[in-house]
């Protein structure tokens, strides 16, 4: 089958420690995304990428970091320096980085923040 | 800059009821639409999409018309079901951005 994976679905750290979220696709899309979502919010664009070993930041990068070393890749990590990273975040792709295609997204990642 | 508004809920209707999610955004140019439904701890799935101005998605009895003289992208159902319930978010895409609204809780009631 074809899709975004994304593990863990639950993840759970202690404050200060650096935590990496995962994101795979078999699509074969050029583009991947990652969101931060917050109870009652909309959708918050982290960091995107458009093509492989090329990234560029969103509305809210500060304390996250990610890197696209292959096309199907796109692991996203929290840092300590984000100051409040308990969210459900969501990772996504699209065919083309620019276009009229929808995007596909991943089952999420709930992380919590002990 | 470019932006989505949608109406807040949450929004509480009976079974077969009728239902309009309201939509608006601010965009320059001809930017695409859509509107994805998400169900309880689970990823965004596109509902429907529109590309261009008097478009109209439709899915699963979901419609939405591309209007570009009030910049709005209304959602409507003429008979929710109780399956209908989750949170819709419409979004739109400029270029190799998305702006999302920040979503609409529908909860169907038997």
């Amino acid at each position: 089958d074809g899709g975004i994976t994304q593990s863990p679905k639950y993840l759970f750290r202690k404050e200060g420690q650096n935590v990496t979220l995962s994101c795979e696709q078999n699509l074969n899309h050029d583009a991947m995304y990652w969101y931060r979502q917050d109870p009652g919010q909309g959708l918050r664009l982290i960091y995107y990428s458009q093509i492989v070993n090329d990234f560029q930041k969103g509305d809210i990068a500060e304390g996250y970091s990610v890197s696209r070393e292959k096309k199907e890749s796109f692991p996203l990590t929290v840092t300590s320096a984000q100051k409040n990273p308990t969210a459900f975040y969501l990772c996504a792709s699209s065919i083309a980085a620019v276009g009229t295609d929808t995007q596909y997204f991943g089952p999420g990642t709930r992380l919590t923040v002990l | 800059g470019d932006s989505v508004t949608q109406m807040e809920g949450p929004v509480t209707l009976s079974e077969e009821a009728f239902l309009t999610i309201n939509c608006t955004y601010t965009a320059t140019g001809y930017p695409s639409l859509f509107w994805y439904v998400q169900y309880p701890g689970e990823g965004l799935q596109l509902l429907l999409k529109a590309t261009k101005a008097d478009d109209k998605g439709s899915n699963k009895g979901f419609e939405a018309t591309y209007r570009k003289e009030t910049t709005s992208f209304h959602l409507e159902k003429g008979s929710v079901q109780v399956s209908d319930s989750a949170v819709y978010f419409c979004a739109l895409r400029k270029g190799n951005q998305f702006y999302f609204g920040t979503g609409t809780s529908l909860t169907v009631i038997p």
